[in-house]
C-alpha cells in the first residue's frame, strides 16, 4: 500500500539552530512530492515541492527540502529556525500516474524556542 | 486576488441534523477535494471532483454528500448518517497538470452540540 510518513510526532528546536522535519514514502513510480505548513485554525500553504532535477529544492520562508530517491525521502529543512516557524507540518506525495489522489503524512509539529 | 473561501468557519450541529459546508474558488481550478483533519490523523479524503457534475468517493464517504454543479463550487454535506463528524473541515482544489500543488481553504470547524 502507498504511504507517507514523518516519523517525529513533534520537533523541538531553539531560535537560530538549523532544524529538519523528516519524511518517508513509500509509493511506486516517480512521486512528486510537497511539504505544507498549517498555522492553527488554518488552512494548509505550500511550501514547496519536488517534481524532477536537482535533489535539493527551495521554497517559501527560507525553507528547502532534500530528495534522496534511494531512501525515498524528502526532508524539510530549514539553516536557522524562527519562533515564526512554530507550526505544524506536512508532507505529501502524488504518483505520477495520472491520478488525482494525494497521500498526506500524519504531520509533525515544530516548536521552535527563542 | 485569487483563492478559495469556506464558510462558515465555526459550525454547531445538533443530533439528526444535516448541515452543508460551503466553499468557492476563484481560481479556474478543474479539480476540488475535501478533507476531514483530526488530531494526529493527518488528512483524510471525504470526496474529490475533478470536472463539473462529476465527483468520486475518497477515504472515509460514508455519511457525507457532495454536489459540482459549477466549476467554482464544492459544497459539502454532513448527514446524520455521520456518527463522529466533530472535525476540522478542508476544501481545497488545484489545476489539473498532475504536478501542481494544492491550494487550501481556511478551514470550518465543526462542532455536534
Amino acid at each position: 500500500a502507498q504511504s507517507v510518513a514523518q516519523p517525529e510526532d513533534q520537533v523541538k528546536v531553539a531560535e537560530g539552530n538549523p532544524l529538519t522535519v523528516k519524511c518517508t514514502y513509500s509509493v511506486s513510480g516517480n512521486p512528486y512530492l510537497f511539504w505544507y505548513v498549517q498555522y492553527p485554525n488554518r488552512g494548509l500553504q505550500f511550501l514547496l515541492k519536488y517534481i524532477t532535477g536537482d535533489n535539493l529544492v527551495k521554497g517559501s520562508y527560507g525553507f528547502e527540502a532534500e530528495f534522496n530517491k534511494s531512501q525515498t525521502s524528502f526532508h524539510l529543512k530549514k539553516p536557522s529556525a524562527l519562533v515564526s516557524d512554530s507550526a505544524l507540518y506536512f508532507c505529501a506525495v502524488r504518483p505520477d500516474t495520472g491520478g488525482f489522489k494525494t497521500i498526506f503524512g500524519a504531520g509533525t509539529r515544530l516548536f521552535v524556542k527563542a | 486576488d485569487g483563492g478559495i473561501t469556506q464558510s462558515p468557519k465555526y459550525l454547531f450541529r445538533k443530533e439528526g441534523q444535516n448541515v452543508t459546508l460551503s466553499c468557492e474558488q476563484n481560481l479556474n481550478h478543474d479539480a476540488m477535494y475535501w478533507y476531514r483533519q483530526d488530531p494526529g490523523q493527518g488528512l483524510r479524503l471525504i470526496y474529490y471532483s475533478q470536472i463539473v457534475n462529476d465527483f468520486q468517493k475518497g477515504d472515509i464517504a460514508e455519511g457525507y454528500s457532495v454536489s459540482r454543479e459549477k466549476k467554482e463550487s464544492f459544497p459539502l454535506t454532513v448527514t446524520s448518517a455521520q456518527k463522529n463528524p466533530t472535525a476540522f473541515y478542508l476544501c481545497a482544489s488545484r489545476a489539473t497538470v498532475n504536478y501542481y500543488g494544492y491550494t487550501f481553504g481556511s478551514g470550518t470547524r465543526l462542532t455536534v452540540v
